[in-house]
């Protein structure tokens, strides 16, 4: 059974950084195409970010050069490093999975809260 | 980046009856479009996948069409369960860009 629990997210200040984690079970990471998925409180669906199984990356224009994706392949455990935090990066990040190809969101996680804020 | 527009932003309906979603996408995607239920405090869930595969577990009275720019998702015989809101996602170019959503209330 396919699995994701995130881990990480918290309160921090402005321009403070922050590392989520996504466990994964079931599946391989490194075989498959891993995404971070935001939401805003009341808000809609962002997508932040994909890796791809070759190890390509892309990213948001709203966190490219601040947010850097990562897998641990021993660990079977997706990363989002994320610096210089903003009040606007306050959201409920999702890791989710894409099994066959780096299109649709077929796995989700029940996400962790990051909250930005002095 | 392409632009994702639902319509409407909410819908008030009654169980047993059918309800349509509209998402239209700035520019042609051809048929690289989900649709996603998402019910209150819950990690959303793919319903529609390719504009009109449905995703393996999802139930036979939704359904989707269209190709190119414009697209629908049709809940056929609504259901207690099916109040939620739905999104559209476009997977035809970076960045991955979802609607605003439409939430299905009860009437």
């Amino acid at each position: 059974e396919v699995q994701l629990v995130e881990s990480g997210g918290g309160l921090i200040q402005p321009g403070g950084s922050l590392r989520l984690s996504c466990a994964a079970s079931g599946f391989s990471v490194s075989s498959s195409y891993m995404s971070w998925v935001r939401q805003a409180p009341g808000k809609g669906l962002e997508w932040v970010s994909i890796m791809y199984s070759d190890g390509s990356t892309y990213y948001a224009n709203s966190v490219k050069a601040r947010f850097t994706i990562s897998r641990d392949n021993s660990k079977n455990t997706l990363h989002l490093q994320m610096n210089s935090l903003r009040a606007e990066d306050t959201a409920l990040y999702y890791c989710a999975t894409s099994q066959e190809g780096p299109y649709f969101f077929d796995y989700w996680g029940q996400g962790t809260l990051v909250t930005v804020s002095s | 980046d392409i632009q994702m527009t639902q319509s409407p932003s909410s819908v008030s309906a009654s169980v047993g009856d059918r309800v349509t979603i509209a998402c239209r996408a700035s520019q042609d995607i051809d048929n690289w479009l989900a649709w996603y239920q998402q019910k209150s405090g819950k990690a959303p869930k793919l319903l529609i996948y390719a504009a009109s595969r449905l995703e393996g577990g999802a139930p036979s009275r939704f359904s989707g069409s269209g190709s190119g720019t414009d697209f629908t998702l049709t809940i056929t015989s609504l259901q207690p369960e099916d109040f939620a809101t739905y999104y559209c996602q476009q997977a035809s170019s970076f960045p991955r860009t979802f609607g605003q959503g439409t939430k299905v209330e009860i009437k």
